[in-house]
């Protein structure tokens, strides 16, 4: 069955712009999360949703945004961005809590010049 | 809050042998769950193990293996066998139990394990 698909897989932007990025979960699965991965900060929770519902958001600016599609289908969307966005987004998928772990996606790594 | 540390920012093993990853955390909770992810350089983060902080059995799936210590609150990873594709980042990460609900995954900063033939 097919895994958490992310994308796309590379992006750059120019400071000041801003990005969608999509995220595809496993068939069935109803929860979906992001993370921002940096090699300063590690892994940060940015937000999950639940059936098009934001269930939990992390400590992140109001510019960071999310949305859920009926299909369960996710973006995430970054405006303004500034140079310390450049990272590797992560989503992942479970089927309800993630009480028996999250699948993850392969993330988008984008770099802000 | 809670907090994940791995204090081995790097470790290697040979090809066959075992090696053992620490991880240690901080929560105030008593239900939560702990996991292992493993991260190669295709970047996907894959889930390698999952303990239930209420179960006292360590968890076991084929070469990987877990020492759960709740009361002194680490998670140490055991992989015997070691294999070449082991080679990656591994994570440790916690994640509270919210009854009815969800929680976020709280990561430590990773291991980066290298086997060498």
């Amino acid at each position: 069955k097919a895994g958490v698909t992310q994308t796309p897989r590379y992006l750059i932007k120019t400071r000041g712009q801003q990005v969608t990025l999509s995220c595809s979960p496993i068939s069935g699965h109803r929860s979906v999360s992001w993370y921002q991965q940096t090699p300063g900060q590690g892994l940060q929770f940015l937000f999950e949703y639940f059936s098009e519902t934001q269930r939990n958001k992390g400590n992140f600016p109001g510019r960071f945004s999310g949305r859920q599609f009926s299909n369960s289908r996710s973006e995430m969307n970054v405006s303004t961005l500034e140079l310390g966005d450049s990272a590797l987004y992560l989503c992942a998928s479970s089927r309800g809590w993630g009480l028996y772990g999250y699948t993850f996606g392969s993330g988008t790594r984008l770099t802000v010049v | 809050a809670q907090t994940v540390t791995q204090s081995q920012p790097e470790m290697s093993v040979q090809e066959a042998e075992t090696v053992t990853l620490s991880c240690t955390y901080d929560t105030s909770e008593n239900n939560y769950y702990l996991f292992w992810y493993k991260q190669p350089p295709s970047r996907q983060m894959i889930l390698v193990i999952r303990q239930e902080a209420y179960k006292q059995q360590n968890a076991t799936e084929n070469r990987f293996s877990v020492n759960f210590q709740k009361a002194a609150k680490s998670f140490s990873l055991k992989i015997s066998d070691s294999q070449l594709g082991d080679t990656a980042m591994y994570f440790c990460a916690f994640m509270k139990h919210v009854p009815g609900g969800s929680e976020k995954l709280v990561f430590g900063k990773g291991t980066k394990l290298t086997v060498n033939p």
